[in-house]
C-alpha cells in the first residue's frame, strides 16, 4: 500500500507566480489535510477536505490560496502570487476515517519545500 | 483553542541511554487523542506513538513509551536504549476526538544521539 505521495519535492518559484503542489493519499482514503512547516517550526494546519468539500479552511490565508480535492485525482494546493514569505515545506497527511481504530491518525507524505526567489 | 507546548529545544543523549522529552497541552475538551512525530532530516513525518485520553493506560511502542498525566496536561516521550536513528526532531500534537480534525504541533524538540 503506497504512502501519501507529494510532489513536486521541491518547487522554485519567482515572486508573483502561481505554485501548485499536489497530493495523492493512501489508497482508500479519502480525508486529506495539508500543514505549513515554517522554518525552524512546527506545522500549522491550514485546510481539511474530503472529496469535493471543504470541511475546515479556518488555517487558510484569506487571500492568494486555495485548496481542492475533486473526486477524481490528486489534491491541489493553489498559492496565487507567490511572495517570499510563502517560501516553506508543504505538507499533506490523509487519514482513512470511520474505518476502525485506525480512524484518527493522519499519515503524511514528504512535503513539498516551495522556495520563492 | 488548544495549544501544544514544548519547553526542550534541544535534547542530548548518549546511544544506549534513556531520554525523556516534555510536552504539555491545554484544552477544555475531555476527550482527545494525543501524538508523537518524529521527523529525520528526510523531513517525513513519522508517527511514533498515539495516546487516546480516556484510556488510562499509557501507550507503548517498542522502546518508546509515554507518560500521559490527563489532570497535569502532561505527555512526555521516553525513549529508550536510543540509537543513532532516534536523532530526529520530534513533535508532539493534539486533535480532538469526535470528527478527523486538525492537528496541533507543538515547536519540536531536537534529539541529539551521540556515541
Amino acid at each position: 500500500n503506497a504512502g501519501v505521495m507529494q510532489n513536486p519535492r521541491h518547487l522554485v518559484r519567482r515572486r508573483g507566480q502561481e505554485a501548485r503542489l499536489r497530493c495523492s493519499p493512501m489508497k482508500g482514503h479519502s480525508h486529506v489535510y495539508w500543514y505549513r512547516q515554517l522554518p525552524e517550526e512546527g506545522l500549522k494546519f491550514m485546510v481539511y477536505l474530503q472529496k469535493e468539500n471543504i470541511i475546515d479552511e479556518s488555517g487558510m490565508p484569506k487571500e492568494r490560496f486555495s485548496a481542492e480535492f475533486p473526486k477524481e485525482g490528486p489534491s491541489i494546493l493553489r498559492i496565487q502570487q507567490v511572495v517570499r514569505g510563502d517560501s516553506a515545506a508543504y505538507f499533506c497527511a490523509s487519514s482513512p476515517f470511520g474505518q476502525g481504530i485506525a480512524k484518527n491518525i493522519q499519515y503524511f507524505g514528504a512535503g513539498t519545500r516551495l522556495s520563492v526567489l | 483553542a488548544q495549544t501544544v507546548t514544548q519547553s526542550q529545544p534541544e535534547m542530548s543523549v548518549q546511544e544506549a541511554e534513556t531520554v525523556t522529552l516534555s510536552c504539555t497541552y491545554d484544552t477544555s475538551e475531555s476527550d482527545y487523542y494525543l501524538f508523537w512525530y518524529k521527523q529525520p532530516p528526510s523531513r517525513q513525518m513519522i508517527l511514533v506513538i498515539r495516546q487516546e485520553a480516556y484510556k488510562q493506560q499509557n501507550a507503548t511502542e517498542n522502546r518508546f513509551s509515554v507518560n500521559f498525566q490527563k489532570a497535569a496536561k502532561s505527555f512526555s516521550l521516553k525513549i529508550s536504549d536510543s540509537q543513532l536513528g532516534d536523532a530526529a526532531m520530534y513533535f508532539c500534537a493534539y486533535e480532538d476526538t469526535g470528527t478527523a480534525s486538525k492537528l496541533t504541533f507543538g515547536t519540536g524538540t531536537r534529539l541529539q544521539v551521540t556515541l
